[in-house]
């Protein structure tokens, strides 16, 4: 059974610095993964979504990448702003005839102005 | 492009009562959608998947009788809690899928139904 862990469960980092957060899962056969925000009460923004076939994606300030072999991405956040305070979900579609996103609990990011 | 709704974003009702909730794709047609339920400071949980003109498929442990779900439409689905009662009061977070049922592509989610049941 496949199972995303995210670590860390909360990070409060002052603004302007860079940060990284972490995923990883148990079983590598993964279709992709997909990295999500979710601000209080509110629904899911996709942020990136990266193939198996794929080791990184880019968009603005986020870089996420992944490591198969190893079972773990990271979501990269340069130069971070107040306005990236969420928190931040990984998830991935396992192989094997399944569309169900397995969700990581998530990593609840404060930056600090 | 991709945006998906979902009405009413908020709803308080009373024990007993049933309500309907609405899972739109606005920009386009999604054969397939989902549908989670999140408590507060919990992670997303599957509670079924929604196949436009057939049954839904319900995860473990999810009551096919107290969530009814239909999709009778490619940008229509529907998610009934029915007798609720305060243990469902919940954020309930419906997605759809871009391209079909055939493949796995990336979900798009919509914005809550924060259901609240007195």
């Amino acid at each position: 059974k496949q199972e995303v862990t995210q670590i860390p469960a909360a990070l409060s980092v002052p603004e302007g610095e860079n940060l990284v957060l972490n995923c990883s899962f148990t079983d590598s056969a993964i279709y992709n993964l997909q990295w999500f925000r979710q601000d209080p009460g509110k629904g899911l923004t996709s942020l990136l979504l990266i193939q198996s076939s794929q080791r990184e994606q880019t968009s603005g300030r986020l870089n996420a990448s992944l490591d198969k072999s190893s079972g773990r991405s990271t979501l990269y956040i340069a130069a971070s702003q107040p306005g990236d305070s969420a928190t931040y979900l990984c998830a991935v579609y396992p192989q094997g005839g399944s569309e169900k996103l397995v969700f990581g609990k998530g990593t609840k990011l404060t930056v600090n102005p | 492009g991709a945006v998906v709704s979902q009405h009413p974003s908020w709803v308080i009702c009373k024990s007993g009562t049933s309500v309907k909730i609405e899972c739109r794709s606005l920009d386009f047609q999604a054969t397939t959608m989902f549908w989670y339920r999140q408590f507060p400071k919990q992670s997303l949980m599957l509670m079924a998947t929604s196949n436009e003109g057939s049954k839904a498929t319900y995860e473990q442990g999810v009551e096919k009788d107290k969530f009814l779900i239909n999709h009778a439409s490619l940008t229509l689905s529907t998610l009934t809690v029915t007798s609720a009662h305060p243990e469902d009061s919940s954020f309930y977070i419906c997605s759809a899928d871009l391209s079909g049922s055939s493949s796995y592509n990336e979900q798009f989610f919509g914005p809550g139904t924060r259901l609240t049941v007195l």
